[in-house]
Formats: structure tokens, C-alpha cells, sequence
């Protein structure tokens, strides 16, 4: 699977659009873009995914560049409940990888008042 | 609550013990995983069932000791581990087919080893 690339942090203020950007320059065409976000000791818990179009769902919004090679996870209205770290991760879908989830460092993103 | 329960969510054991770790999942699926989270590391992949059948063991020590009686259950045997062992254990599933399926995640055991 290909490797991404987060900051380490970054902060945001209540209310406000929390733009997470993360680089997979390596990425193949196969490879699927995941995010999870774990909320401090808690398990992951899946946000969102996408392959090549721009996914949006009741948590956030996933913005994929038109080379793939970098995308940007987008939470509209940031809340104190968002902080958390988070996770983007790229995997191949087809068989035979036992569809595991590779979890490198992540952001963590704090929300502030 | 993700449909993946963990128990116990809290364990304090000496070297010498033995213990398990439950998991369950509520959800259909029938691949479950077995993940340890150390302090300050990424999440690493320990075991992968698939139909009640392991496909994966990601280089673990012999006293950790896996099983999977049926798809909806998971269990993590513990024996002599070690201080190094101390982490939080998490648990997922998702359900095999064709596509994209996310995993879902159990709350974790955290477990420390005296």
C-alpha cells in the first residue's frame, strides 16, 4: 500500500471548517484513500473514503486532487468533539491482502474554543 | 457504540498470569483483527481471521494466543507477558466482499502488565 505523508498537528477553532490535507504522492489506481479518526483512548472509527471523485457523507467531506496524489479531509462546522487524531490510509481493494489497515502517525487535530 | 464490544476494558496482570481479551461483534461480519496501540506508536496489525480462519499472524510473540470460535467472536489468550506487553488492544470487523468495506473498531482493552 502506498505511504502518506500528514502533519503532526494542527488546530482549529469551534464552529470553523477544519481542513486536513494529507500527501500520497505514490498512490496506484486501485488504491482507495481512507480516513479514520480515534478519539483519545478510543478505537478508530471510520470517516469516510474515496477512490477518485470528491465523497461527502454526514461527517465530512473528502476532497481527492485530479492526480490523486494528495487529498483533503474536510469537517464543515468543527466541534470540541472533533479532536482527535486522524488518520488517512491508502490500500488496495482487490483480494488476497486480507484488506488490512496500515495506521501511520496521523494529525492530531485539536479543536479550541 | 460500533456494534464491536471489548471485555474487559480495563486489565492490570503480573507476568506470571494467564488472561483473555473478548471481543464481539454484533454486526454480520465475518473477518475480525486484533490490533495493539503502544504509547506514542501507530496501531499495529497483530492477527487477521477470515471465516473463522487466521490468514494473518503479524510476527507475534507465542504469548499472545488468538481464537476464533465462530465469526462473531474473538478472543486474545495472555500468558507471561511482559511490562513491554502494556498497550491498548483493539479489536475490529468488517464484513468480506467484493469493494471497499471499512472496519469497525471495539473500544479496546487496556491492558498493563506488572
Amino acid at each position: 500500500d502506498a505511504k502518506t505523508t500528514q502533519p503532526p498537528s494542527m488546530d482549529c477553532a469551534e464552529g470553523r471548517a477544519a481542513n486536513l490535507p494529507c500527501n500520497h504522492s505514490t498512490i496506484s489506481g486501485n488504491e482507495y484513500v481512507y480516513w479514520y479518526r480515534q478519539i483519545h483512548s478510543q478505537g478508530p472509527q471510520y470517516i469516510i473514503h474515496g477512490l477518485k471523485n470528491n465523497e461527502t457523507n454526514e461527517m465530512a467531506s473528502l476532497i481527492i486532487t485530479e492526480d490523486r496524489k494528495s487529498s483533503t479531509l474536510i469537517l464543515p462546522h468543527a466541534t470540541l468533539r472533533d479532536t482527535a487524531v486522524y488518520y488517512c490510509i491508502v490500500r488496495d481493494n482487490s483480494g488476497g491482502s486480507n484488506y488490512k489497515l496500515t495506521f501511520g502517525k496521523g494529525t492530531l487535530l485539536t479543536v479550541n474554543p | 457504540e460500533t456494534g464491536v464490544t471489548q471485555t474487559p476494558r480495563h486489565l492490570v496482570m503480573g507476568m506470571t498470569n494467564k488472561k483473555s481479551l473478548k471481543c464481539e461483534q454484533h454486526l454480520g461480519h465475518n473477518a475480525m483483527y486484533w490490533y495493539k496501540q503502544s504509547a506514542k506508536k501507530p496501531l499495529e496489525l497483530m492477527f487477521v481471521y477470515n471465516f473463522k480462519e487466521q490468514t494473518e499472524n503479524n510476527s507475534v510473540p507465542s504469548r499472545f494466543s488468538p481464537e476464533c470460535p465462530n465469526s462473531s467472536h474473538l478472543f486474545l489468550h495472555l500468558h507471561t507477558l511482559q511490562p513491554e506487553d502494556s498497550a491498548l488492544y483493539l479489536c475490529a470487523s468488517r464484513k468480506l466482499g467484493s469493494g471497499p468495506n471499512e472496519q469497525f473498531f471495539g473500544p479496546g482493552t487496556r491492558l498493563t502488565v506488572l
